[in-house]
């Protein structure tokens, strides 16, 4: 039973580009959410997404945007790349409470 | 506001010891926590929760604590093993959030020595 899929592992990006990060959720599960974490600290909740919608969101600026799509797979867009973007980003799927989560995209901004 | 915080950023100890990691949580709504495990280049690994109507749960090795009257949560890990070596982050569900998003601690380093 594959887990939590992110791709890519690893991405380099130039200030003021975007990105667009992807994830596969557990066999089963129905809701994504992404959090960042930042080097040597916790991860910070991003938003939720369920039933294509965003549920629920973070204190993220409108920068960063997100989609689900019918299979219950989920996207992560960041406009406007900023130095301070860099950073681990997680997925984790959940039904219900019970989070599972992803390795990760590992996102460099330079 | 809500925060969920940890005493000790980094925790040594010797193979074979038990190992106790600490967190502090601050909204007093929160009934729902989660100790976390996460190794180098991996995500977060679950792996023991609890609800604020328990004061002690059980897994395998690992044994959970909430003091809620002092908003406190540790972690205990019994005959701790090289393969233990990681950052543990306790995070809170529930409260004013919801169960919809988790609020990670800081973290602390479990440094196993052989």
């Amino acid at each position: 039973d594959a887990g939590v899929t992110q791709s890519p592992t690893h991405l380099i990006k130039t200030r003021g580009q975007q990105v667009t990060l992807r994830c596969s959720p557990k066999s089963g599960h129905d809701t994504v959410s992404w959090y960042q974490q930042a080097l040597g600290q916790g991860p910070q909740f991003i938003f939720q997404y369920y039933e294509e919608e965003e549920r629920q969101r973070g204190n993220f600026p409108d920068r960063f945007s997100g989609h689900q799509f019918p299979n219950y797979s989920s996207e992560l867009n960041v406009n406007a790349l900023l130095l301070g973007d860099s950073a681990l980003y997680l997925c984790a799927s959940s039904l219900g409470t019970g989070f599972t989560f992803g390795s990760g995209t590992r996102l460099t901004v330079v | 506001g809500e925060s969920v915080g940890l005493h000790l950023p980094t925790l040594s100890v010797q193979e074979g010891d038990n190992s106790i990691i600490n967190c502090a949580y601050s909204n007093s709504a929160s009934d729902y926590f989660i100790w976390y495990k996460q190794e180098s280049g991996k995500g977060p690994q679950f792996i023991i929760d609890i609800r604020s109507n328990m004061d002690k749960r059980q897994g395998q090795r690992v044994t959970v604590l909430l003091n809620k009257t002092v908003k406190h949560l540790s972690l205990q890990i019994a005959a701790t093993q090289p393969g233990d070596s990681a950052v543990y982050f306790c995070a809170e569900g529930g409260g004013s959030g919801g169960y919809n998003k988790l609020i990670f601690g800081a973290g602390t380093r479990l440094a196993v020595h052989p």
